[in-house]
C-alpha cells in the first residue's frame, strides 16, 4: 500500500528533552512538510522540503529541527528550546512543490504531549 | 499566518440536509483545496479547484469559487452522519511562495 506512516502515534516528553518523530512515505514525492495542528488554529507549516538533503524554514520553525537524508524519510525533532510543544503533528507529501496544483498526503499524526 | 477563514465556525446539522461551508482568503492565489480531517486523524484531500475554475464537483460535493469576493464554498448534499469532520480550506499562491497555507476549519456534526 502506497502512503505515509507516522510515528510513535502518542510520545510523552519530559521538560528539557529533545524527541524525534518519524515520516516516512513511499509515494515517490519530492516535497515533504511538517505541520503543527493546536486546536482552533488549523496547520501550521514548521518546515518543508523539496529535495533530498534541502529544506526550507516554515511560518513557526523555532525550537524544531529537521533532516533529508533520503527521499522517502523526513523526521522532525522538537528540541527543547521549543518551549510549548504539545501539540498534533502531521506530515505531508506532494510530487512537486513548484508545481503548486498538487495535492498534499498527510500522515495520521503524532500527538505529543509534554509532562 | 492564515490565509483563509472558514465559515461557521461549527456546524451541526441532520442526516440528509445539506451543509455549506464557507472560505474567504486574503490575497490572490493559483489554487484552493479543500481537506477533511476526522477527530485525531490526518487530512484526507477531497478536491482543489484552479482560479481559472468557478464550480467543481466530486461525488456529493460541490465547490464554487469566486475570486472577484476571494471566497469559495463547499456543500456536501444528502450529508450522512459518516461526514462528521473539520473541514479545511487551503490556498497557494505566489505570495505565500506556492505553500499551502490552512484556514482555522470548521466543526461539522451530522446527527442522525
Amino acid at each position: 500500500d502506497g502512503g505515509i506512516t507516522q510515528s510513535p502515534k502518542y510520545l510523552f516528553r519530559k521538560e528539557g528533552q529533545n524527541v524525534t518523530l518519524s515520516c516516512e512515505q513511499n509515494l515517490n514525492h519530492d516535497a515533504m512538510y511538517w505541520y503543527r495542528q493546536d486546536p482552533g488554529q488549523g496547520l501550521r507549516l514548521i518546515y518543508y522540503s523539496q529535495i533530498v538533503n534541502d529544506f526550507q524554514k516554515g511560518d513557526i520553525a523555532e525550537g524544531y529541527s529537521v533532516s533529508r537524508e533520503k527521499k522517502e524519510s523526513f523526521p522532525l525533532t522538537v528540541t527543547s528550546a521549543q518551549k510549548n510543544p504539545t501539540a498534533f503533528y502531521l506530515c505531508a507529501s506532494s510530487d512537486r512543490l513548484a508545481d503548486y496544483y498538487n495535492e498534499q498526503f498527510f500522515g495520521p499524526g503524532t500527538r505529543l504531549t509534554v509532562l | 499566518s492564515q490565509q483563509g477563514e472558514e465559515d461557521p465556525q461549527a456546524l451541526s446539522i441532520q442526516e440528509g440536509e445539506n451543509a455549506t461551508m464557507n472560505c474567504s482568503y486574503k490575497t490572490s492565489i493559483n489554487n484552493l483545496q479543500w481537506y477533511r480531517q476526522n477527530s485525531g486523524r490526518g487530512l484526507v484531500h477531497l478536491i482543489l479547484i484552479r482560479s481559472n475554475e468557478r464550480e467543481k464537483h466530486s461525488g456529493r460535493l460541490r465547490v464554487t469559487l469566486d475570486t472577484s469576493k476571494k471566497s469559495s464554498s463547499l456543500l456536501i448534499t444528502a450529508s450522512r452522519a459518516a461526514d462528521t469532520a473539520s473541514y479545511f480550506c487551503a490556498t497557494t499562491g505566489v505570495e505565500y511562495g506556492n505553500k499551502l497555507v490552512f484556514g482555522a476549519g470548521t466543526i461539522l456534526r451530522v446527527k442522525s
